[in-house]
């Protein structure tokens, strides 16, 4: 079936280094892919999001691009604040009308 | 961005009881609605996805009877813990799409059972 495998955390950066969070995915057809953020204590908010191939998401300073040759859409960002800790989740929506696939998270905190 | 929201935001309940959630969408109408749990430190789990006007379609392992759910406009869902226990205690999530088949999330609400 579909699933999305993220890096385990936690990733601990100093502020302004440089993140990755990688995120691979598995699925049939051609998915939206997501990531979303949780800050302590609150439910998801939408990051960014790519709808198909090459295409790149971008918001507050993170990107993701849309790769389906290696069915990957990392998340990064250049340089990282303490306000960006937080749990990332990579998910993919299959297609149509169908509920998102989310990987199991992953954690970044960022020490300054 | 658009807006879901939920309330209560937390709840304490005694064992037995039961505890209804309300999920809403602000600024835009939602067909769909979803249900997610969430363990402490884990993903979320897909609980039940919800259509305005039709019954709720529940993932496997879910029960129906324990976790009922009412998507009664395009507007608001509810999910209702029925006789809750102490391994009910989570935190609930609800998600609702928009028309750009977008899904947008609730803050949340966190329920403890005693």
């Amino acid at each position: 079936g579909d699933s999305v495998t993220q890096m385990e955390g936690p990733v601990t950066l100093s502020e302004e280094a440089f993140l990755t969070i990688n995120c691979t995915y598995t699925a049939t057809g051609y998915p939206s892919l997501f990531w979303y953020v949780q800050y302590p204590g609150e439910g998801l908010q939408l990051l960014l999001k790519a709808t198909k191939a090459d295409d790149k998401g971008s918001n507050k300073g993170f990107e993701a691009t849309y790769r389906k040759e290696t069915t990957s859409f990392h998340l990064e960002k250049g340089s990282v604040q303490v306000s960006d800790s937080a749990v990332y989740f990579c998910a993919l929506r299959p297609s149509g009308n169908t509920p998102l696939v989310f990987g199991k998270g992953t954690r970044l905190s960022v020490i300054a | 961005g658009a807006v879901v929201s939920q309330h209560p935001s937390w709840v304490i309940c005694k064992s037995g009881t039961s505890v209804k959630i309300e999920c809403r969408s602000l600024d835009f109408q939602a067909t769909t609605m979803f249900w997610y749990r969430q363990f402490p430190k884990q993903s979320l789990m897909l609980m039940a996805t919800s259509n305005e006007g039709s019954k709720a379609t529940y993932e496997q392992g879910v029960e129906k009877d324990k976790f009922l759910i009412n998507h009664a406009s395009l507007t608001l869902s509810t999910l209702t813990v029925t006789s809750a226990h102490p391994e009910d205690s989570s935190f609930y999530i609800c998600s609702a799409r928009d028309p750009s088949e977008t899904q947008y999330f609730g803050p949340g609400t966190r329920l403890l059972v005693l």
